[in-house]
């Protein structure tokens, strides 16, 4: 059965810090993966998403993820976290065939000053 | 204005209730979603549309119905509301030829049964 594990249901960092959220999936076949994020009062926004191809992608907002098959990760990160970027990260894997897509439960990120 | 709006967005109801959430997109999309989203539980899937005679239930369709009216148009029902359908719900669009696989999210509507 498809599912996606976000494995930290709340991280806080200092402002200026290093991030990484962490996602794994399980799925039958290659996905599609994605990271959104929800700001407060705010639908969801896609940051960046992995099809194929090079492994490391390039997002919004200065944020980039990393596909590793091998341990059915895809994992975000952003060298320097700001203010703004306080919000709830949604990692999520799609079928190719493009029918559904699986949300994980969601990492709440606090930046402090 | 936005891509994908969703009406009301906000709404306190009792049990017993019917309720219709409505969503609007003017992105072209063929494809359209139901999503609620509760504390812990990330998001789930209602109901999905590929095109207008084309609706599909998704994880948690039990006690909810849909209409797609046209290409533009979803609109989920409560036929009758109880208080474990508190929750905020989102509508989402995607493209269906290109199948990008991207999600447009709207704002979400903020349901309150009593």
């Amino acid at each position: 059965a498809q599912s996606v594990t976000q494995p930290d249901i709340h991280i806080t960092v200092s402002e200026g810090a290093s991030l990484e959220l962490r996602c794994n999936y399980s799925y039958g076949a290659t996905p599609y993966l994605f990271w959104y994020v929800q700001s407060p009062g705010q639908g969801l926004q896609l940051l960046l998403k992995y099809f194929s191809g090079d492994t490391l992608v390039q997002g919004i907002k200065g944020f980039e993820a990393e596909f590793k098959r091998s341990q059915s990760s895809f994992n975000l990160r952003k060298p320097s976290v700001h203010w703004s970027d306080a919000a709830e990260y949604f990692c999520a894997v799609g079928a190719r065939a493009g029918n559904q897509f699986y949300f994980g439960t969601g990492t709440s990120l606090t930046v402090i000053p | 204005d936005a891509d994908v709006t969703q009406t009301p967005r906000n709404r306190i109801t009792k049990t017993g209730k019917r309720i219709m959430l409505e969503c609007s997109q003017t992105k072209g999309h063929d494809r359209m979603y139901w999503y609620r989203q509760d504390p812990g539980l990330g998001l789930r899937l209602i109901y999905y549309s590929f095109d207008v005679k084309d609706i599909n239930k998704g994880e948690i369709s039990d006690g909810y119905s849909v209409s797609r009216q046209a290409q533009a148009k979803f609109s989920l029902s409560l036929e009758s509301a109880i208080p474990n359908q508190t929750a905020l719900y989102f509508c989402a669009t995607s493209e269906g030829r290109l199948n990008t696989g991207e999600l447009f999210f709207g704002e979400g509507s903020r349901l309150t049964v009593l």
